[in-house]
C-alpha cells in the first residue's frame, strides 16, 4: 500500500519569503511517480509537476523548485520569493503504475502568504 | 482548461434522496477517475475506469455509491440514498492524472 504524508497542515509566511512544503511517501514499488498539485481558492486542482522514481534530479521552474530524495523518501516543494497568488492548498501525490495512474494523495498543506 | 465538464456544480439534497453526478470529458480519454475531497481526509480515490470497464472500485465508501461509464466517454457517480456524511466535493479526473475537473460540491441536509 502507498502512503503520502504532508505533516504541515498550515503554513503562513510573509510575502517575499521562501517557503518549503514537505512531502514524505511510502511505497514498496521500485517504479513510481510523484506529483504536486495546487488547489487555489477556486477549488480546481492544478498540476504542477510529475517526477518518476528514476529521476532524482532536482527541478526548477521559475520560483518553484522540487527536491527529490529517494534516501529519505521525500519530495519537497520550495517556493522562492513567495507571492500572495501562491496562497492555496498544495497536495503531494504518489502513483505506482504509469498509465494506470491511481493517485494516493497527502492531506494537503494550506499555504497563506501574508502581504 | 482540462476539458472536463462536471455537472451540477453544486447539488443540495436531503438525506435519503438519490444523487447523480456527471463527468463529461470534452475529448476522448481512456482512463477516468472519481475522487472525493472531504477537506478533512484530503482527496480519496473512489473509482476509476479504463474505457467502459471499472478497474478499481475499492475506494467506494459503501454500496450506496456506484459509478458507470456506459460508452467509455462520460461517467456518472450515483449515491443512493444520500447521507449527511456524503457532503464533499466530488472531482473527476482524466488519464495521466494531470487533468482534474472543477468538481461538484454536494451538500446533504
Amino acid at each position: 500500500a502507498q502512503k503520502v504524508t504532508q505533516a504541515q497542515t498550515e503554513i503562513s509566511v510573509v510575502e517575499k519569503e521562501d517557503v518549503t512544503l514537505d512531502c514524505v511517501y511510502e511505497t514498496r514499488d521500485t517504479t513510481y511517480y510523484l506529483f504536486w498539485y495546487k488547489q487555489p481558492p477556486s477549488g480546481e486542482l492544478v498540476f504542477l509537476i510529475r517526477r518518476n522514481s528514476f529521476d532524482e534530479q532536482n527541478e526548477i521552474s521559475g520560483r518553484y523548485s522540487w527536491n527529490f530524495q529517494k534516501s529519505t523518501s521525500s519530495f519537497n516543494f520550495t517556493i522562492t520569493a513567495s507571492q500572495v497568488v501562491d496562497s492555496a492548498v498544495y497536495f503531494c501525490a504518489l502513483s505506482v503504475n504509469f498509465g494506470n495512474e491511481k493517485l494516493t494523495f497527502g492531506t494537503g498543506t494550506r499555504l497563506t502568504i501574508i502581504p | 482548461d482540462a476539458g472536463i465538464i462536471q455537472s451540477p456544480k453544486h447539488e443540495v439534497t436531503e438525506m435519503g434522496q438519490t444523487v447523480t453526478l456527471r463527468c463529461e470529458p470534452i475529448f476522448g480519454h481512456n482512463f477516468l477517475f472519481w475522487y472525493r475531497d472531504t477537506f478533512v481526509q484530503g482527496l480519496e480515490l473512489l473509482s476509476y475506469f479504463r474505457s467502459r470497464s471499472i478497474i478499481d472500485n475499492a475506494g467506494m465508501p459503501t454500496e450506496r455509491f456506484s459509478a458507470e461509464r456506459p460508452d467509455g466517454s462520460f461517467s456518472t457517480l450515483k449515491i443512493q440514498p444520500a447521507e449527511q456524511g456524503d457532503s464533499a466535493v466530488y472531482v473527476c479526473a482524466l488519464e495521466l492524472t494531470q487533468y482534474f475537473g472543477p468538481g461538484t460540491r454536494l451538500t446533504v441536509l
